[in-house]
């Protein structure tokens, strides 16, 4: 089945800095990619998603860009802030419905 | 408009008890999916149901079951708990169907069981 490797975490920065977490992924078709954020004691919300290669998803200043020569779709942010600090999921879909295969989180802690 | 609602949002039992969660979707959303989060596997899914029906399940053994009812609420069940059943639950709805991206769920807080 299809498969998602994310970056280890934490990643600690100072609010301003610039934030990469790195997804690749491994998959058979076309799948859809997404990047959930989760925060502490919460669910997890969509953040934003990518259906076709070479989509730009984009929403609250993070943007990630399926690139399927690379098979990555890595998450940048060009100033985090503190509210920013949350686990972040790379996640793309798997056969049969409304199944997603997560990647293992990447926790980011952001510092004033 | 609500969320996704899950009940009981933290709850104990001990080894070979049952246990039974419950998942409101968001109104007009008729596909809900189940999800396993733990520290050590991360999140796997479990099971998903449109309309009452299970489309799709994933690799967990007959304990975990599920069901959806007309009004597209679901519980999930769990049978002779074990110690490596503690883990947050969550669910995720849709709208299913046609409508929307497949994968773009909404997910509820969970709900965090612990087996002792």
């Amino acid at each position: 089945g299809n498969s998602v490797t994310q970056m280890e975490g934490p990643v600690t920065l100072s609010e301003e800095a610039f934030l990469t977490i790195n997804c690749t992924y491994t998959a058979t078709g076309y799948p859809s990619l997404f990047w959930y954020v989760q925060y502490p004691g919460e669910g997890l919300q969509l953040l934003l998603k990518a259906t076709k290669a070479d989509d730009k998803g984009s929403n609250k200043g993070f943007e990630a860009t399926y690139r399927k020569e690379t098979t990555s779709f890595h998450l940048e942010k060009g100033s985090v802030q503190v509210s920013d600090s949350a686990v972040y999921f790379c996640a793309l879909t798997d056969t049969g419905f409304q199944k997603l295969v997560f990647g293992t989180g990447t926790r980011l802690l952001v510092s004033p | 408009k609500a969320g996704v609602t899950q009940t009981p949002r933290y709850l104990i039992k001990t080894r070979g008890q049952q246990v039974t969660l419950s998942c409101s979707p968001i109104s007009g959303h008729r596909s809900v999916s189940w999800y396993q989060q733990t520290p050590g596997q991360g999140l796997q899914f479990l099971f998903e149901y449109f309309s009452e029906t299970q489309r799709n399940k994933g690799n967990f053994p007959g304990r975990f079951s599920g069901r959806q009812f007309s009004n597209s609420r679901s519980e999930m069940n769990v049978s002779t708990l074990e110690l490596g059943d503690s883990a947050l639950y969550l669910c995720a709805s849709s709208p299913g169907g046609t409508s929307g991206v497949t994968g773009e769920l909404f997910f509820g807080e969970g709900s965090r069981l612990t087996v002792l």
